[in-house]
């Protein structure tokens, strides 16, 4: 089954503590990318990623950082996250000349 | 700038009763699209519209791309609880680029 799965689904961490949160697709996608969701907000796009090692900003990349060492997995780094960074995110992968973006189901997680 | 504007915000309605949700941008898009969200999963993607003008359906859905390429609606006929959820559009500039997407429209069906 095709699919983009994250993990975890939900953390709860403190302020300063460093954290990942995984990303990995099964359709050869070259492009990927993270969002976050707020509420009043959107979606809005943190980095992307156009295919193995190439990475670049989106638009609130600021505390964010990502890598793409393998075709199938972009993981998001939190080196040190701040309660402003909780927020509901979302890994999406498409194909290069695609339109069509797939989306894994989402991690939500809480800064304190 | 927000680059593309959904409207209205939030739709609350009956069952059995048609609704439409607008998608407006000053600019050009070569493709625009409509994804569906429930509360704790991701979107899923509804359509792909590429051609100005063009229609498409999906049983009770249709959805068309205006003709200047610039704006999209969403119809639904004789809604049902099941249509309940986020209603995202977003847009591409060209096959491969970054998506933008609307804030969304928030649609509540009730029985």
């Amino acid at each position: 089954e095709a699919q983009v799965t994250q993990n975890p689904r939900y953390l709860i961490t403190v302020t300063g503590k460093k954290l990942t949160v995984t990303c990995s697709q099964n359709m050869n996608h070259e492009y990927m990318s993270w969002y976050r969701q707020d509420p009043g907000l959107g979606l809005r796009q943190i980095y992307y990623s156009m295919n193995v090692e190439v990475t670049d900003k989106g638009d609130v990349p600021e505390g964010y950082k990502v890598s793409r060492k393998e075709k199938r997995n972009f993981p998001l780094i939190l080196e040190s996250p701040s309660p402003n960074q909780t927020s509901l995110y979302f890994c999406a992968s498409r194909g290069h000349h695609s339109y069509e973006q797939y989306f894994g189901p989402g991690t939500r997680l809480t800064v304190t | 700038t927000q680059l593309l504007e959904q409207s209205p915000q939030f739709l609350s309605i009956q069952e059995g009763e048609n609704l439409t949700v607008y998608c407006n941008s000053s600019s050009v898009f070569s493709s625009l699209q409509w994804y569906r969200q429930e509360p704790g999963e991701g979107p899923v993607l509804l359509v792909t519209v590429v051609t100005g003008g063009e229609v498409k359906k999906l049983k009770r859905l249709t959805f068309q791309f205006g003709d200047a390429r610039k704006d999209s609606s969403l119809h639904i006929t004789a809604a049902q609880p099941g249509d309940t959820g986020l209603y995202l559009c977003a847009g591409a500039r060209q096959a491969g680029t970054a998506l933008i997407f609307g804030k969304g429209t928030t649609l509540s069906v009730s029985s």
